[in-house]
């Protein structure tokens, strides 16, 4: 299985900061890499696909970056309905794997 | 815009069999893959495995031996058993739609608020 290790686990961020969570692959994946955004009770929210590619709806604020095995999600300035997890997933090879989370909390 | 709901007992008892079913609304189930997703109390998201529309099926390894999916075009919705469950199964289940952009690129673009299901006795 391909591993995928996100770092930080928890973030602490206030209102209007720029915010950076890192995916790392076990190995190559190439852009075959997702984030997603999830609140407590709620379903997972898909924001970014392909590693660059912003889903529909979703906020520019919002951005992907990364190919191979390194990946980054940002957000530009931090607004208070972005404090939730965050999970990146791989599809180069089943099974699809799912970082660990990291978890952004107001300051 | 499509919607999934997950259903079925919230409770099972040790070594039955767990049974959830996905009902798909505001779409149809045909031309994709439809993923199960679970996520036990304090950890992360696992993914247990996926079906086509027309039957075909991947789950993963390390479930495998214990589940069974299989989708019912006649009424959209899609189904989940995984049999000899322990209390290591507990956690919130999810289904998925699975929409795909060529070779094996794959990503989860609609998601349901997912169930939990304890297993004990």
């Amino acid at each position: 299985d391909i591993q995928m290790t996100q770092s930080p686990s928890s973030l602490s961020a206030s209102l209007g900061d720029r915010v950076t969570i890192t995916c790392r692959a076990s190995q190559t994946i190439s852009r075959f890499l997702s984030w997603y955004q999830h609140k407590p009770g709620k379903a997972p929210k898909l924001l970014i696909y392909s590693a660059v590619t912003l889903q529909s709806g979703v906020p520019s604020r919002f951005s992907g970056s990364g190919s191979g095995t390194d990946f980054t999600l940002t957000i530009s300035s931090l607004q208070p309905e972005d404090f939730a997890t965050y999970y990146c997933q791989q599809s180069y090879s089943t099974p699809y794997t799912f970082g660990q989370g990291t978890n952004l909390e107001m300051k | 815009q499509v919607q999934l709901q997950e259903s079925g007992p919230g409770l099972v008892k040790p070594s039955e069999t767990l049974s959830l079913t996905c009902t798909v609304s505001g779409g149809s189930i045909n031309s994709f893959y439809w993923s199960w997703i679970r996520q036990p109390p304090g950890k992360g998201l696992e993914w247990i495995g996926h079906i086509y529309y027309s039957g075909s099926s991947n789950y993963n390894p390390s479930l495998k031996s214990r589940v069974t999916m299989s989708v019912d075009t006649s009424k959209n919705d899609v189904s989940l058993n995984l049999g000899s469950v322990t209390a290591a199964d507990t956690a919130v289940y999810y289904c998925a739609r699975e929409s795909r952009g060529g070779y094996s690129l794959a990503w989860f673009d609609s998601w349901g608020q997912g169930t939990l299901v304890t297993v004990s006795s």
